[in-house]
């Protein structure tokens, strides 16, 4: 299962866009890049998903790179209730399986 | 939409009894449910996949006899801790799969179940 790597932590200040990045550089054709996030003491949140294209949602905006080896997701405006670990995750159909790493925990200053 | 209900929030039990963990997909039809196992400060860990109407398939290194999953509608998974121990402490979350989506359609999930034996 190919995997992704993220930084273990981010802080950013409210009301300022942050970038989250993500690596995945042994991805496969095939492989969905999949955003989750989780606020402490509950379950993960669907957040976007893509396959080759940008894609955008009321919650953020994903950017994948041109070779599919990172891909990087904007929250356009932090806010308080955006401090949460984000998870990149590849959802290889096939398998069905998603695999989760420790993700990054983002960090909102007010 | 897509609302995942997990019950109990959290249950404190002795040790050597069972939990049953209740997951219910409120408005859609879940083909696939998935239970996980997350220990403090540590990610999500895949316990089992459970489809609706068979046998869950265990990930290695979880005992079948010990954690039973339960898929018996499409709206309702339960997984059971039985002869729990101190061990099994844990935060327990479940997921779903709509029925008509595809096997990249996202997941979603339950606020998850914190247990704590005694």
């Amino acid at each position: 299962d190919a995997k992704t790597t993220q930084p273990n932590s981010m802080e950013s200040n409210e009301e300022e866009p942050v970038h989250l990045p993500c690596n995945h550089s042994t991805i496969s054709g095939t492989d969905y890049i999949h955003w989750y996030r989780q606020l402490p003491s509950q379950g993960p949140e669907y957040v976007i998903h893509g396959l080759t294209s940008n894609v955008n949602n009321r919650m953020a905006s994903l950017a994948i790179a041109e070779d599919r080896k990172s891909s990087t997701l904007i929250l356009h405006r932090a806010t308080l209730r955006d401090a949460a670990v984000y998870y990149c995750i590849l959802y290889a159909g096939n398998n069905r399986k998603l695999i989760w790493g420790l993700g990054t925990s983002l960090a909102v200053n007010p | 939409g897509a609302v995942v209900s997990q019950h109990p929030s959290w249950v404190i039990c002795k040790s050597g009894t069972s939990v049953k963990i209740e997951c219910r997909s409120l408005d859609f039809q879940a083909t696939t449910m998935f239970w996980y196992r997350q220990f403090p400060k540590q990610s999500l860990m895949l316990m089992a996949t459970s489809n609706e109407g068979s046998k869950a398939t265990y990930e290695q290194g979880v005992e079948k006899d010990k954690f039973l999953i339960n898929h018996a509608s499409l709206t309702l998974s339960t997984l059971t801790v039985t002869s729990a121990h101190p061990e099994d402490s844990s935060f327990y979350i479940c997921s779903a799969r709509m029925r008509t989506g595809s096997l990249n359609s996202p997941l979603h999930f339950g606020n998850g179940t914190r247990l704590t034996v005694t």
